[in-house]
């Protein structure tokens, strides 16, 4: 069935660090990829998404390209700020159909000054 | 703003209890979602309801129910609730077939004692 595997965390950086948090997945045909965030206390939000093979999405600085040949959709940022700091997730479009999503484990951010 | 609101942030609950959680959206979507959030295991879906009075198991629906009987409202009911139920529960919305971005409430954390 689909899945996604995404890196563990905590991933703890400085301030203006590069961020990388790499996320692969296995699925039938091909889907659609998200990350989403989770701020300190609060739900879900969509960052950002790709629906086919070799688009970007991007927001607030986040990037990701879907990858078909690599089945991965990593997301990277070029200079975190503190704000930053939170759990990210990565998902992708059940193929089967509908509004369903996959999402993978979650990867912790910290940022630190 | 699309709006998702859930009845309690915070509960706490005993063996054997019947548990009702609520979620209401104010957008009129179609699509609703219950997922339980884990460390290490990240959202898994126990229900979801493409329409009024209409239901859909998920990955995880043991121990589990729900009920649409409003547009606006979708209830996740534990009926008898045991410790391992003890987790982040989120509600989630989004509109029609054609994906678009699931919006999530704040989510509420149950504890079972």
């Amino acid at each position: 069935g689909d899945s996604v595997t995404q890196m563990e965390g905590p991933v703890t950086l400085s301030e203006e660090a590069c961020l990388t948090i790499n996320c692969t997945y296995t699925a039938t045909g091909y889907p659609s990829l998200f990350w989403y965030v989770q701020y300190p206390g609060e739900g879900l939000q969509l960052l950002l998404k790709a629906t086919k093979a070799d688009d970007k999405g991007s927001n607030k600085g986040f990037e990701a390209t879907y990858r078909k040949e690599t089945t991965s959709f990593h997301l990277e940022k070029g200079s975190v700020q503190v704000s930053d700091s939170a759990v990210y997730f990565c998902a992708l479009r059940f193929t089967g159909g509908g509004n369903k999503l996959t999402f993978g484990t979650g990867t912790q951010l910290k940022v630190e000054l | 703003d699309v709006k998702v609101t859930q009845s309690s942030r915070y509960l706490v609950k005993r063996t054997g209890e019947k548990v009702f959680l609520e979620c209401v959206q104010d957008m009129d979507h179609e699509n609703m979602f219950w997922y339980r959030q884990d460390p290490g295991l990240g959202l898994r879906l126990i229900y979801f309801s493409y329409d009024v009075k209409m239901k859909e198991k998920g990955d995880i629906p043991e121990g589990y129910s729900v009920s649409r009987e409003k547009k606006e409202r979708f209830s996740l009911i534990l009926e008898s609730a045991s410790t391992n139920q003890t987790s982040m529960y989120l509600c989630a919305s989004t509109r029609g077939e054609v994906y678009n971005e699931q919006f999530f409430g704040p989510g509420t954390r149950l504890t079972v004692l």
